[in-house]
């Protein structure tokens, strides 16, 4: 079954807008939650991540919130430009049983000029 | 510059054939992966190596085999007990817990 739960599938912000992307996790065990970005063609390159023990992360225009108690972290792209255009994955991993990534199913971000 | 390297970037596979797909680093990381990724899907783990000589089945081995004989490289090959090879695949390398660094990936189809 999907250990993490990724929404929306696609989302279609303006330029300037805020683009919220949202993750969900069951296993209490995780405990670093990272998010990758992904052009076409590309491989996923590490965007920010975060660990439990904070409830918020920001470098630059990018944001983590992690709600411990709901299980759910969520990725904020402020001042949201056209080349923010991708796919975006979150995903979770337990630090000891051999660093193995659960993956969310992506979200395929459009920025509107 | 270090990084991951994935050879070749497109491949293609005939009915029966095995293929094997590529990947080195030079970032001097012990851990090695390899996902698969399908549209809709994200990625799912096919296997990972914490060090040399050892690995361990992911999600979705079946139909695939891997070695670790050297730290810096780590080859997929693709057998022809894999029913629906057609994918692009991202091999992956970490030092011990922490984040993984991606190669950008091998688009595999079938002929």
């Amino acid at each position: 079954q999907q250990q993490v739960k990724q929404s929306p599938q696609s989302l279609i912000v303006q330029k300037g807008g805020i683009s919220i992307i949202n993750c969900a996790y069951e296993n209490t065990a995780f405990d670093y939650f990272p998010w990758y970005q992904q052009f076409p063609g590309k491989g996923p390159a590490l965007l920010i991540a975060i660990r439990p023990d904070v409830s918020e992360k920001k470098e630059g225009r990018f944001t983590i919130s992690f709600n411990k108690s709901a299980k759910q972290f969520s990725l904020h792209i402020m001042d949201s430009q056209p080349g923010d255009s991708a796919t975006y994955f979150c995903a979770a991993s337990k630090s000891n049983t051999g660093n193995q990534f659960y993956f969310g199913t992506g979200t395929s971000l459009t920025v509107i000029p | 510059d270090g990084g991951i390297t994935q050879s070749p970037k497109y491949l293609f596979r005939k009915e029966g054939q095995n293929v094997t797909l590529s990947c080195e680093q030079n970032l001097n990381h012990d851990a090695m992966y390899w996902y698969r990724q399908d549209p809709g899907q994200g990625l799912r783990l096919i296997y990972y190596s914490q060090i040399v000589n050892d690995f361990q089945k992911g999600d979705i081995a079946e139909g695939y085999s891997v070695s670790r004989e050297k730290k810096e490289s780590f080859p997929l090959t693709v057998t022809s007990a894999q029913k629906n090879p057609t994918a692009f695949y991202l091999c992956a390398s970490s030092i011990g817990p922490g984040p993984q660094h991606f190669g950008d990936g091998t688009r595999l189809s079938i002929l």
